[in-house]
């Protein structure tokens, strides 16, 4: 079974500072990774990918398969950072399992 | 298309009644999901379809809950004898190959069962 675990359903921080979102997982095989971003009144998008290391909008997001977590990090957080964040993983390719969510706040 | 596109963007209706959702994925992408997401809860899996292939049906919660998807094109999503609890957006998206590749996903339909 694979499972997806976010601990803050709500985050809150000040334009400038560092944000980490949390992400923790369960699955016995070697999991892909993923950050989907939703942003106010659009439609839930792809964020990055682990399978890339790449880094979007300065977010980025390393794999610790001894912590089994998978936390997104900004060093310095925008208004327009403001979303919902959902982590989620893809054990065999045919589908993803997302975690609950968390609903980041950037204040100015 | 350009996007994947949903239809209708939202829906009420009667609780017993029969609802049809509709999903059209990018043009060329192999695989559709179906998703819900209850008020403040995370995305459940439905049903994936992939090209020709038998669609894996694992995440349907009850029988009144059907999905069809005619070769690479438009899927439709069937509630029958809607439930309160069946109120949620319903989500599709699409891929070209594998999940892998990060989805696509549409707008999503908002059903409100009263």
């Amino acid at each position: 079974a694979q499972r997806v675990t976010q601990p803050e359903k709500l985050l809150s921080v000040f334009k400038g500072a560092p944000v980490e979102l949390k992400c923790n997982y369960s699955y016995s095989g070697s999991p892909e990774l993923f950050w989907y971003v939703q942003y106010s009144r659009q439609r839930l998008q792809l964020l990055l990918r682990h399978i890339s290391r790449e880094s979007i909008k300065g977010f980025t997001a390393d794999l610790n398969k001894g912590e089994t977590s998978f936390h997104l990090k900004k060093p310095f957080a925008q208004e327009e950072d403001s979303a919902m964040y959902y982590c989620a993983l893809s054990g065999s390719g045919s589908r993803l399992t997302f975690g609950e969510g968390t609903q980041l706040t950037v204040n100015p | 298309g350009a996007g994947v596109s949903q239809s209708p963007s939202n829906k009420v209706t009667e609780k017993g009644k029969d609802v049809e959702l509709r999903c059209d994925p990018i043009s060329g992408h192999t695989a559709l999901y179906w998703y819900r997401q209850r008020l403040g809860q995370g995305l459940e899996f439905l049903i994936y379809f992939q090209g020709n292939s038998a669609p894996d049906k694992s995440g349907l919660p009850s029988d009144r809950f059907s999905a069809e998807r005619t070769g690479e094109s438009v899927s439709t999503l069937t509630i029958q004898r809607t439930q309160q609890e069946d109120s949620a957006v319903y989500l599709c998206a699409s891929t070209s190959r594998t999940a892998l590749y990060g989805y696509t996903f549409g707008s999503g339909t908002r059903l409100t069962v009263v």
